[in-house]
């Protein structure tokens, strides 16, 4: 089945700096890649999204690249500011006939370093 | 317009108790999922749900169950509780399958 890893675990980066979270899948059938955003004592949020028939997806400091040879795609932000800390989660969707599901990423904390 | 709600927002429970949580979609989202959230395990997909029909199941025991009102309404249920059922309870709701999820804030679980 599919299998989604995500890395880092921890992220810690000085505010300005840019920030980059991986994540590979398994299943060469995915073909939807949200990223979500978590602070603490909330839900997660979707931050942006990019489809298997699109390389690259950028919104404002939030950026997503998607390589699909190499199954793996990757969230990049920029001039990262204190409420960019949080955890950040991938997913990939699976599609087996009538079961239709996200497989999610372990989630890295970003700490941003004033 | 209003985001995924679910009530409520903490419970404590003991031991053996049953347990039932709601989650109310947004106004037009048919598809209702339920997820279980623990600092160990990350995201675990528990079930999903589209116009009053179970679609989808995780790999959960059957002490863990749900269903879905025909104005989208969603709830989960909880049998006999035990203490690693302990975790934060989100549900997520969208127009189907897809597309983008949105969260609510979860239910904070404690069983003691």
């Amino acid at each position: 089945g599919e299998n989604v890893e995500q890395h880092p675990s921890t992220l810690s980066v000085q505010e300005g700096d840019s920030a980059v979270i991986k994540c590979t899948y398994s299943d060469s059938a995915s073909n939807y890649f949200p990223w979500y955003k978590q602070e603490l004592g909330k839900g997660p949020q979707l931050i942006i999204d990019i489809r298997s028939n699109v390389g690259e997806k950028k919104d404002q400091r939030i950026a997503v690249t998607l390589n699909k040879t190499a199954k793996h795609f990757s969230l990049h932000i920029t001039e990262t500011q204190p409420e960019d800390s949080a955890v950040y989660f991938c997913a990939a969707s699976i599609d087996y006939g009538s079961n239709y599901q996200l497989i999610w990423g372990a989630g890295t904390k970003l700490i941003i370093k004033p | 317009k209003a985001g995924v709600t679910q009530t409520p927002r903490y419970l404590i429970k003991t031991r053996g108790q049953q347990v039932t949580l709601s989650c109310s979609p947004i106004s037009g989202h048919r598809s209702v999922s339920w997820y279980q959230q623990t600092p160990g395990q990350g995201l675990q997909f528990l079930f999903e749900y589209f116009s009053e029909t179970q679609r989808n199941k995780g790999n959960f025991p059957g002490r863990f169950s749900g269903r879905q009102f025909s104005n989208s309404r969603s709830e989960m249920n909880v049998s006999t509780l035990e203490l690693g059922d302990s975790a934060l309870y989100l549900c997520a709701s969208s127009f189907g399958q897809g597309n983008g999820y949105t969260f609510g804030s979860g239910t904070r679980l404690t069983v003691v």
